[in-house]
């Protein structure tokens, strides 16, 4: 199956600070990837599909000025979390399917810590 | 909008006992996967099931898809304790992938 590699794993910085993340498919040229939020124990919340060579499709109530997401290859897409805030302090995790309609692969998540 | 409820949300059983999450969507399916996230970890695919009426199994694991692909559910037969993390569902409808809550397992030694 897929390989997704993401990173970084693990980030803790100062409010104020601009984080980026990033998501790699080892596996397959991937035109679209999925970055997502989870909160302890909750679930998985889509925040944008990245397209690869266009603009991002955000999810209702996520702000695209500040969560930058940049696809700039078929291989590779960016989520950049701009001037974070405690509140931002979450688990990000990005995915990848071959087609629309098959199962994702998900990378390993980076746990975002603002102080 | 689309809503995709998972029950129940916690579950502690006994190893050997057995162990089942219902999924539920608000409206008709295209498909359901399912996928397991072990603490610390990220979701892992275990199936997806595509027919009204669908029954897969996997092991100790039976997937069911309702008649009116609106509903799912795992069934986990004679748990182990590498059976414990978060089983989600997730539902597609329109091209959206819409994830349940997820039910939390725990298995007792």
């Amino acid at each position: 199956g897929a390989v997704v590699s993401q990173h970084p794993s693990r980030v803790i910085c100062k409010s104020g600070t601009s984080v980026k993340i990033e998501c790699r498919s080892l596996d397959f040229q991937a035109t679209t990837m999925f970055w997502y939020r989870q909160f302890p124990k909750q679930s998985l919340m889509l925040m944008a599909t990245s397209n690869e060579g266009s603009k991002a499709t955000y999810e209702q109530g996520v702000e695209k000025d500040k969560f930058l997401i940049n696809h700039a290859s078929l291989t590779l897409s960016t989520l950049t979390v701009t001037s974070a805030h405690p509140e931002d302090s979450s688990f990000y995790i990005c995915s990848v399917a071959s087609e629309s309609n098959q199962p994702q692969h998900f990378g390993d998540g980076t746990r975002l810590s603002i102080l | 909008g689309q809503q995709v409820m998972q029950i129940p949300q916690y579950q502690h059983v006994q190893e050997g006992e057995d162990f089942t999450t219902y999924c539920n969507s608000s409206t008709t399916l295209s498909n359901i996967q399912w996928y397991k996230q072990r603490p610390g970890g990220h979701p892992v695919f275990l199936i997806q099931l595509v027919k009204s009426g669908e029954v897969k199994k996997q092991k100790r694991l039976t997937f069911q898809f309702g008649e009116a692909k609106k509903n799912s559910s795992l069934h986990i037969t004679a748990t182990q304790t590498t059976d414990v993390g978060t089983y989600f569902c997730a539902g597609r409808n329109t091209g959206k992938l819409i994830f349940g809550q997820g039910t939390t397992l725990q298995v007792k030694p």
